[in-house]
């Protein structure tokens, strides 16, 4: 039972355009999202999160979103750059206590065309 | 964030053996976890480990098969024991220095492939 779903495995975008990757989830117990951006070789890296209690959170060219009700967040990236092209995974956590236990979405692999 | 680093960073191993993979953070964190990405899949959550207090492996994961280790604030290693073909994965190890809702930071990764 995928809890986390990220419906697109791949997104192609020209550079300096916007970039929209979307998840998914299922469990309204969830109260903590996170981005990750993976390059190949390298353990994820943390891009940016959100808590339930806000429904937006920017950082720089990096913006997420969230909709409780749809239970669906989306982070945008504009302008988008080559170096952004990466495999780009959500994060859920907070289950009623059981709260640092990231449940991960199937990643997005993102290509950004120069 | 903390700086992380996994030892070996990747290995080709024969089935039944077992490989014993470490995880070094440069300060003290409260808490660590593992996580195993199966090839086209997830990052998916083995254990929690905690200092001074045995692991707490998730559903479908037991000790025998992944004991972890954690002797310290700053260093942790998970064994992949009697390890099969399914096993070929990467592992990673992550960290929070705090409890609550907290970011979690990863390592590199160790990408294990069992003939």
């Amino acid at each position: 039972d995928q809890q986390v779903k990220q419906n697109s495995p791949s997104l192609s975008v020209q550079e300096g355009r916007i970039s929209i990757l979307n998840c998914d989830y299922t469990n309204s117990m969830f109260d903590y999202f996170l981005w990750y951006k993976k390059y190949p070789a390298e353990g994820p890296t943390f891009l940016i999160s959100i808590s339930s209690i806000k429904d937006k959170n920017e950082d720089g060219r990096f913006t997420v979103f969230l909709n409780k009700s749809a239970k669906h967040l989306s982070l945008h990236i504009v302008p988008s750059q080559p170096g952004d092209s990466a495999v780009y995974f959500c994060a859920a956590s907070g289950m009623g206590g059981a709260t640092n236990k990231l449940i991960f979405g199937t990643g997005t692999l993102l290509a950004v065309q120069p | 964030s903390a700086v992380i680093s996994q030892k070996p960073s990747r290995d080709i191993c024969q089935r039944g053996t077992s490989l014993t993979i470490q995880c070094q953070v440069d300060s003290q964190v409260t808490m660590m976890f593992w996580y195993r990405q199966q090839p086209g899949q997830s990052l998916t959550l083995i254990a929690t480990a905690n200092q001074g207090s045995e692991a707490t492996y998730e559903s479908g994961f037991v000790i025998d098969k992944f004991p972890i280790s954690r002797p310290n604030l700053t260093f942790s290693t998970l064994t992949v024991s009697n390890m099969s073909p399914e096993d070929s994965s990467i592992y990673l190890c992550s960290l929070t220095k705090g409890g609550g809702l907290e970011t979690q930071y990863f390592g590199p990764g160790t990408r294990l492939l069992v003939l």
